[in-house]
């Protein structure tokens, strides 16, 4: 069974820190990651889609992929209380697999 | 552009009711997806349109729920009779391509169902 695996957390880090969010995946034939924000009572957001190994950018979040690990992580930079939601990681391999998410704490 | 649109927000019924919940996605996305999503857990897939075709609907108790796609467009998905069970947020989202590819999946508002 294909499965994605998240700590649930809760993650708390101080503002202004680096976020380190993991994520580990089971199927080797997964070919694109994508990185969501859901804030409590609210709907998933995209924020981060990365598709070949190595980093990926944009703005505070950087989303590495390690597909030899089995392994994909979202760094947020300088963190701010507004980061503070859950974060759910999705694996595409013919259908899109979710983990449960890692709630973030972020404390001023 | 227009996001994924969905009604109701909420909906409260009693157990053995039936409910109806509507998607439109966005303009020009071949794909819609109705997920379960419970607290506390990720989002459960429960059917796949592709245009007005099902492409997956392994996860959804075809007993109680129901779904239709007419017109490639928007969506319904029905449930009847509705169990204390099924109370949890019905998220509808669309993308431009199947799942199978990589085309990135973006999400309505969602309903908060909740079965008394």
């Amino acid at each position: 069974q294909k499965e994605v695996e998240q700590n649930s957390g809760p993650l708390s880090v101080p503002e202004g820190a680096i976020a380190s969010l993991n994520c580990t995946y089971s199927d080797r034939g997964s070919q694109s990651f994508f990185w969501y924000r859901q804030y409590s009572g609210k709907s998933p957001e995209l924020i981060m889609s990365i598709y070949s190994n190595g980093d990926k950018e944009d703005g505070r979040f950087t989303a590495q992929l390690n597909k030899a690990s089995q392994y994909v992580s979202l760094l947020i930079r300088d963190s701010q209380p507004s980061d503070s939601a859950t974060y759910l990681c999705a694996v595409n391999c013919s259908q899109l697999i979710w983990g449960a998410g890692t709630k973030l704490i972020i404390k001023p | 552009e227009a996001g994924v649109a969905q009604s109701p927000r909420y909906k409260i019924i009693e157990k053995r009711q039936s409910v109806a919940f509507w998607c439109n996605p966005i303009s020009g996305h071949a794909t819609l997806y109705w997920y379960q999503q419970i607290l506390g857990q990720g989002p459960k897939l429960l059917i796949q349109f592709q245009n007005n075709g099902v492409v997956d609907d392994s996860q959804l108790p075809k007993d109680r729920f129901s779904a239709e796609r007419l017109k490639g467009v928007d969506s319904t998905l029905k449930i009847q009779p509705a169990k204390l069970e099924d109370s949890a947020v019905y998220l509808c989202a669309s993308s431009l391509g199947p799942a199978g590819v990589s085309y990135e999946q973006y999400f309505g508002p969602g309903t908060r169902l909740t079965v008394t």
